[in-house]
This record gives C-alpha cells, sequence and structure tokens, in this order.
C-alpha cells in the first residue's frame, strides 16, 4: 500500500534553535500533502496544506513565520519549526494523498517527537 | 468548536465480542466520513470510509454506520481481537470535488481489546 515516511521521528533540542521534519510519499506522486500537530490525548489539528509548486495554505491561528513549508517537488513537503520554544514542543504528523477526486484515504507518516528544552 | 466529538475517551471490551465506536458530528456539509486507527508513535493508519450517500459499509470485521439524519456514525468491530487495541479517530470531510478537501479528526477513543 501507499507509504509516507516522515524524518526524524524524534527531536530534542535547545529554545532558539530551527527544526525541519521531512515527509515523503514513497510509492506515489502527492501534489498535496498536510501537516498536522497533535497534544497529549487530543485530536490531530491541521496546520497547513502544502501544496506542490506553490505556497502553503495555513489554519485559522497557525503562524506562517514560524511554521515554514516547503513542497518543492511531487514526494518531499518539509515544515522548519523556526526559533523553537519550549511550546513548540508537540508531536508533529505529516499525510499525503494519492491524487483522485479527494476523497481517497491519507496516508500518515508516523511523526515526529518534538522535544524544545 | 468541535464539528467531529467523539465522547467515549476509552472503551474496554472482551477478546470476542463487539466494540462500538460512536462519533457525532456538527457540519451538515461533511459528505465523507473516515476511520482511522493509530498506535503509539506512529500515524493514523486508513481503516474504513463512508460517503453520505449510503448508510452501512463494511470490510471483513469493521463496519461503519452512518445515520445522517442523527449526524452519527459508528464502527463496529466483530470480532474483537487484542490487536485491535488501539485510538481510534473518527474524521469527515467537505468541500468540492478536486480542491484540497482536508479532514477534520474527532479526538479519539482508545479501545483496549481485553483477552
Amino acid at each position: 500500500g501507499a507509504v509516507v515516511s516522515q524524518h526524524p521521528s524524534w527531536v530534542i533540542c535547545k529554545s532558539g534553535t530551527s527544526v525541519k521534519i521531512e515527509c515523503r510519499s514513497l510509492d506515489f506522486q502527492a501534489t498535496t500533502m498536510f501537516w498536522y500537530r497533535q497534544f497529549p490525548k487530543q485530536s490531530l489539528m491541521l496546520m497547513a496544506t502544502s501544496n506542490e509548486g506553490s505556497k502553503a495554505t495555513y489554519e485559522q491561528g497557525v503562524e506562517k513565520d514560524k511554521f515554514l513549508i516547503n513542497h518543492a517537488s511531487l514526494t518531499l513537503s518539509t515544515l522548519t519549526v523556526t526559533s523553537a520554544h519550549p511550546e513548540d514542543s508537540s508531536f508533529y504528523i505529516c499525510s499525503a494523498r494519492e491524487p483522485g477526486q479527494g476523497n481517497q484515504p491519507q496516508h500518515f507518516g508516523d511523526g515526529t517527537r518534538l522535544s524544545i528544552l | 468548536d468541535q464539528q467531529v466529538k467523539q465522547n467515549s475517551p476509552s472503551l474496554s471490551v472482551q477478546e470476542g465480542r463487539i466494540s462500538i465506536l460512536n462519533c457525532d458530528y456538527t457540519n451538515s456539509m461533511f459528505d465523507y466520513f473516515l476511520w482511522y486507527k493509530k498506535y503509539p508513535a506512529e500515524g493514523p493508519t486508513f481503516l474504513i470510509s463512508i460517503s453520505s450517500i449510503k448508510d452501512k459499509n463494511e470490510d471483513g470485521r469493521f463496519t461503519v454506520f452512518l445515520n445522517k439524519s442523527a449526524k452519527h456514525l459508528s464502527l463496529h468491530i466483530v470480532p474483537s481481537q487484542p490487536g485491535d487495541s488501539a485510538v481510534y479517530f473518527c474524521a469527515a470531510i467537505w468541500g468540492r470535488a478536486g480542491s484540497a478537501r482536508q479532514l477534520t479528526f474527532g479526538s479519539g477513543t482508545q479501545l483496549t481489546v481485553l483477552p
């Protein structure tokens, strides 16, 4: 089945550091990828929709200068958390949807646990 | 404002019995619903889906029921197996075809199947 690879799986870094998370679709081309954030015992919250070759669409309340998204190819989207602070510590998950009319299931990466000290 | 709600954070069921996970939604524009299963430290895995024009979809041990008038859907797992123990997320989609139709997730229900 379709596979989405997310890297790294776990990051611990100092406050003020920028962290890049990669999301790759391994066996299909994804014109659209999605970035989610999950706090403990809460739902996955959509942060932004990443569109290949164009700017990402951010959800209300998500700082685009804080969470930089680049979707440079049909198989790779990156999320960079700039100048990370402890409140940015969370579980970040990407997903990609196979090409189609929009009901195709999104395939998720295994997530990145980000811990800012 | 939570548009997709899973009011039971946890559910315990005996192996071999039926597990019923419930989900309610408020947005009548949702036209497609999905269930995802998530193990710790992994991303969600797609399980089963249903279009709003149907009221039931079955795939092996998994059946999803949709009651549009009540804005309610449920996932039935029968018979339940210990390997089914995971967090189950209900998700819904709306938006015109061809656009980036986004998922809205519920908060999840932790299912524990006891041997």
